[in-house]
């Protein structure tokens, strides 16, 4: 089982819809969660930042984390076409070294 | 955010020669950069963890004589794809870990750089 699932998709939808991405985890002891947008050739452009359980809103963007079910959530309102691309979830644990554990990223198309 | 910058963007060399790509943190110092290695439509999968001044540490199953990382500075990291092989054609990311600066040391991303061996 890996530390961090992330249905790889590919999903799409229309302009306009709300998208909501998710991941499981299963090492309780991480505490920072991250999505991150990545277009296609592209590094990652961190999106949201959250520490430990709660949500937080961005624009158009919330993140919401679950530390009880081990569950986190990237929702996108009033998607655009320029929201295509492949998000990946990351966390770490506490500490100075602070590496990433990744998902497997889900590929997002938004249909004008 | 802060700004990663990695060069070159894109690079094609022979099969047997050395390839060196450079990460820069153009407005922050970064005491402890990561590099990664991307498959087209897969996950990052982390090469090594790089900290100014020291040895870099790198993960299970990657070889540290073929992929030669120094952390010189607090801004710069290279790392050095050497005796390269059409195998080692991949996308190449690096990150670095900010310090005082976003909420709690937040890790940003260079743009990545694509390696091709011929």
């Amino acid at each position: 089982q890996k530390e961090v699932e992330q249905d790889p998709g590919p999903l799409s939808v229309p302009e306009g819809a709300i998208v909501s991405l998710n991941c499981t985890y299963s090492n309780s002891a991480f505490q920072y969660f991250m999505w991150y947008r990545q277009y296609s050739r592209k590094g990652p452009e961190l999106l949201m930042y959250t520490y430990s359980s709660g949500n937080k809103e961005d624009g158009r963007f919330t993140a919401q984390v679950d530390k009880s079910s081990k569950y986190i959530s990237l929702f996108i309102r009033d998607s655009q076409p320029s929201d295509s691309a492949t998000y990946l979830c990351a966390m770490s644990l506490p500490g100075s070294a602070r590496q990433l554990t990744f998902g497997s990223g889900t590929q997002l198309t938004v249909l004008p | 955010g802060a700004v990663v910058s990695q060069h070159p963007s894109w690079v094609i060399c022979k099969s047997g020669t050395s390839v060196k790509i450079e990460c820069r943190s153009l407005d922050f110092q970064a005491t402890t950069m990561f590099w990664y290695r991307q498959f087209p439509k897969q996950s990052l999968m982390l090469m090594a963890t790089s900290n100014e001044g020291s040895k870099a540490t790198y993960e299970q199953g990657v070889e540290k004589d073929k992929f030669l990382i120094n952390h010189a500075s607090l801004t710069l990291s290279t790392l050095t794809v050497t005796s390269a092989h059409p195998e080692d054609s991949s996308f190449y990311i690096c990150s670095a870990r900010t310090i005082n600066r976003g909420p709690g040391n937040t890790i940003y991303f260079g743009e990545g750089s694509w390696l091709t061996v011929v």
